[in-house]
């Protein structure tokens, strides 16, 4: 069984500031894919930015990028230029590879941008 | 919008009352989640079914089933309803996985059921 760990419950940072979200997750399975969903208070998830566990590149979306370290099992969430939309709920999840899986999600990390 | 749809948005019922929860699908997509969200237990995996059939378990109770319909939508039942059972109940969607230059395993969540049992 996979397990997901978000160290950090909570963080905060002033508008405009980079933030960091870690992700740690342990599987023994090689084909398996990564996600940062974002939970606002209105509750909707939301897909930031996914990662196949297969490339080596670190994907990018806009403002928000991930540090990838396969080897390490480590998968961190980067916002550059944070605004106040920002503020959210942040979850990490896993699922392997083949279609036939739910998510594996972290606890979450609250998220607050200071104006 | 996700074009994930949940009916109903909130649901007040009784202990040990049987509810039933609806989703449909993103235009398309085969694959239907459940997942349940409760403030002790986080965001948990329910149950997947993929075109009708059930593919994939979580931490589903007994008390509690799924069905896929041929029109794609879903339902999830829950029985014998405790008062650990209120929670916020999200269905999600999948393309095929196995389809080339698909989004693999990207999952695209509706707005959620609030289930209060009381």
């Amino acid at each position: 069984a996979q397990t997901v760990t978000q160290s950090q419950p909570e963080m905060s940072v002033q508008e405009a500031e980079t933030v960091t979200l870690s992700c740690t997750y342990d599987t023994s399975e090689n084909n398996y894919y990564l996600f940062w969903y974002k939970q606002p208070p209105s509750r909707q998830m939301i897909l930031v930015i996914r990662q196949e566990a297969y490339k080596q590149q670190n994907a990018t979306e806009n403002r928000f990028s991930v540090n990838f370290q396969k080897a390490a099992k480590s998968f961190s969430l980067k916002i550059s230029d944070s605004q106040l939309g920002d503020t959210a709920m942040y979850f990490c999840a896993f699922t392997a590879g083949g279609g036939a899986d739910g998510l594996t999600f972290g606890k979450g990390t609250h998220l607050i941008i200071q104006p | 919008d996700s074009g994930v749809t949940q009916t109903p948005k909130h649901l007040i019922t009784a202990t040990g009352q049987r509810v039933t929860l609806r989703c449909s699908p993103r235009s398309g997509d085969l694959s239907v989640y459940w997942y349940q969200q409760s403030l002790d237990q986080g965001l948990q995996f329910l149950i997947q079914y993929y075109n009708g059939e059930e593919r994939a378990k979580g931490n589903i109770l007994e008390r509690f089933s799924a069905q896929q319909f041929p029109d794609l939508h879903s339902e999830l039942n829950l029985s014998s309803l405790e008062l650990g059972d209120s929670a916020l109940y999200f269905c999600a969607s999948s393309p095929d996985p196995g389809l080339a230059g698909g989004p693999g395993n990207e999952q695209f969540f509706g707005p959620g059921t609030r289930l209060t049992v009381l």
